[in-house]
């Protein structure tokens, strides 16, 4: 079956603009997470969802930064007034569920490069 | 503060050696402690482990956990040039916390 698609795969930006990075889990998973991974790191937890439901956005970075997945499926990254240390790798990742044996299955990312 | 320290944080063999890494982690919550195998793109998942002394297995891939000592390691067997990769391992309390990683390269 399909994996975890994210779109756009590479997103080039002016400091000021916003962006939104869309993230389509696997179809019934449950859990959805946001991940950013900069360059020879590995990736750092930003947000997650259990279904519509935000379960813990203690890893944005600041308020510019807000997700959404208003039905429980496609999810929304979006990042106001973008800053250039905002680049970087930006992963999706789901999963069935939170329990023990639920292993997350990450998406392609988005590579965003603001100018 | 979640933590997870990978070493070394870059390796360097030949084909055919064999190769152990190591993950250690500081968790509140910790639930499971799993392995990530990443190349150029997204990283493909390896392994889950959640109970002490129990080996996973996957053909020249092997892990376990030591829930007291708080690490796990990674063991890859006969290595290929195919196994170079960044290696990820990350402790699960819902949320995943990453290691840095460790980079294999492996010379014909």
């Amino acid at each position: 079956g399909a994996g975890v698609s994210q779109s756009p795969r590479y997103k080039v930006t002016k400091r000021g603009q916003d962006v939104a990075l869309r993230c389509d889990p696997i179809s019934g998973h449950v859990s959805l997470y946001w991940y950013r991974q900069a360059l020879g790191q590995g990736p750092e937890f930003l947000t997650y969802f259990n279904y519509e439901a935000q379960q813990d956005k203690s890893g944005l970075p600041n308020d510019r930064f807000s997700a959404e997945r208003p039905e429980g499926s496609i999810s929304t990254l979006t990042i106001q007034r973008t800053e250039q240390r905002d680049s970087a790798m930006y992963r999706c990742a789901s999963s069935l569920g939170t329990g023990n044996s639920y292993e997350q299955y990450f998406g392609p990312g988005t590579r965003l490069t603001v100018t | 503060e979640d933590k997870v320290v990978q070493s070394p944080l870059s390796l360097v063999v030949h084909e055919g050696d064999t190769v152990t890494l190591n993950c250690s982690y500081e968790v509140t919550n910790f639930r499971s402690l799993l392995w990530y195998k990443q190349e150029k793109k997204a990283p493909t998942f390896l392994f889950m482990l959640t109970s002490s002394g129990i080996e996973k297995k996957s053909g020249r891939l092997s892990s376990i956990l030591d829930k007291k000592e708080l690490f796990s390691i990674l063991n890859i067997t006969a290595t290929q040039t195919g196994d170079s990769a960044i290696y990820l391992c990350a402790a699960h309390d819902e949320k995943l916390t990453f290691g840095t990683g460790t980079r294999l390269t492996i010379i014909p």
